[in-house]
């Protein structure tokens, strides 16, 4: 099974609204990652966690929030966030975060503020 | 760095062939390719590890020639569900994985 589920599929929200995305995979990977992914674009890197540890943060804006409650679950918190903000968030996992490694993609979060 | 991808965009028939490239200007450690449909989230296809290892899609093969920086994505025979847009992703050791631009593969009856 190399399932990476996502709630919720779609989100409206306000620009002074708080929500968070949820991700979860159940094969046992200890590396998760959030991407951003404008239309027509490539999926940019935001956030890697590597056993339940934040590795990277890729300079993202701090009304980004990431949490890893446990190695099975990713939570991306979001708080004050603006239109240009509006993207496919798509979270990922893989074994291991050291190159070597499939990253299997979730469905994706398609989020859009007002 | 942000691999390079070419072509932008490429348009078969059915049962055609086509080939993808990506290319790297720093030393590589892996290549990952991805398959992505409209509205969908990528798809792995194949990753290619220095060293010559590769693990992927049966029916979709892929070079990596590490001296180069470079890798090509093989398409034999397209089917429809071929059509998406593929991305190289490219990663130097224990860095981030970075995407390339895209291809927009397009396969028509």
């Amino acid at each position: 099974d190399t399932e990476v589920t996502q709630t919720p599929k779609h989100l409206v929200m306000g620009m002074t609204n708080k929500k968070s995305l949820k991700c979860e995979q159940h094969m046992g990977h200890r590396a998760m990652y959030w991407y951003k992914q404008k239309a027509k674009k490539p999926p940019e890197l935001m956030f890697v966690y590597s056993y339940e540890k934040l590795s990277i943060n890729e300079s993202v804006p701090s009304r980004f929030s990431p949490e890893c409650p446990n190695s099975s679950l990713l939570n991306l918190h979001l708080h004050a966030l603006q239109p240009e903000d509006s993207a496919l968030y798509l979270c990922a996992s893989s074994p291991e975060d050291s190159g070597r490694d499939t990253q299997y993609f979730g469905p994706g979060t398609r989020l859009t503020v007002l | 760095q942000q691999p390079v991808q070419s072509p932008q965009a490429v348009i078969l028939r059915e049962g055609e062939d086509a080939v993808i490239n990506c290319s790297s200007s720093k030393a590589l450690y892996s290549v990952h390719w991805y398959r992505q449909k409209h509205g969908e989230a990528p798809v792995f296809l194949m990753i290619l590890l220095k060293g010559g290892e590769q693990k992927g899609h049966e029916k979709i093969s892929a070079s990596f020639n590490e001296k180069k920086q470079q890798s090509s994505l093989y398409l034999t025979a397209s089917q429809l569900s071929y059509s998406g847009t593929y991305f190289c992703g490219t990663q130097g050791g224990s860095e981030k994985l970075v995407f390339g631009k895209g291809t927009k593969l397009t396969v028509n009856p």
